[in-house]
């Protein structure tokens, strides 16, 4: 079955610190790949996405994703994280439709 | 940039009475759009996909009666629900896109209280 999975359901970090977001997914071949985030009572920004070519992505705000064919991974990073960035974080995956994974809620500890 | 918008932001109503939600593609023709909708603290759940000028296809579980989507214009699309319910109360979010296969770009979605 096709899915999509982010390990973790809510991680804190602190100001400053590193940040690296699973997401792992489970296709028949590989999908386009995405994450967006989702700050309280809003809609969705993209952040960055990946459809063939350079298995690591630049995205904005900081953000890189790579992609790992033999894990079925496209983990998100950012090497130091703002308090701006505290928001729930979503991993999706598109092969004719998309599908989200159930989200990361990222808290950033001053 | 690729702006979607939606309209209402938030809207209340009583049960019983149908609410139309408007999701339109400012600066660029959407011949791909989707409707989610989002339980608090979930994740975004496909309803239903629409291309201009065809019928909707919606995701196993969703009543098309219930849900009703049309997109008459490369830059509009709606969602009617109708004879709404406290149940069909949550976030609905949509986002388009120039093609099935192209980057797809939300909106701030809408959020619906039904009383």
């Amino acid at each position: 079955a096709q899915s999509v999975t982010q390990p973790d359901i809510h991680i804190t970090v602190s100001e400053g610190a590193s940040l690296e977001l699973r997401c792992n997914y489970s296709y028949g071949a590989t999908p386009y790949l995405f994450w967006y985030v989702q700050s309280p009572g809003q809609g969705l920004q993209l952040l960055l996405k990946y459809f063939s070519g350079d298995t690591l992505v630049q995205g904005i705000k900081g953000f890189e994703a790579e992609f790992k064919r033999s894990q079925s991974s496209f983990n998100l990073r950012k090497p130091s994280v703002h308090w701006s960035d505290a928001a729930e974080y979503f991993c999706a995956v598109s092969n004719n439709d998309m599908r989200f994974g159930a989200g990361t809620r990222l808290t950033v500890k001053p | 940039g690729a702006v979607v918008s939606q309209h209402p932001s938030w809207v209340i109503c009583k049960s019983g009475t149908s609410v139309k939600i408007e999701c339109r593609s400012l600066d660029f023709q959407a011949t791909t759009m989707f409707w989610y909708r989002q339980f608090p603290k979930q994740s975004l759940m496909l309803m239903a996909t629409s291309n201009e000028g065809s019928k909707a296809t919606y995701e196993q579980g969703v009543e098309k009666d219930k849900f009703l989507i049309n997109h008459a214009s490369l830059t509009l699309s709606t969602l009617t629900v109708t004879s709404a319910h406290p149940e069909d109360s949550s976030f609905y979010i949509c986002s388009a896109a120039r093609g099935p296969q192209e980057t797809q770009y939300f909106g701030p979605g809408t959020r619906l209280l039904v009383l």
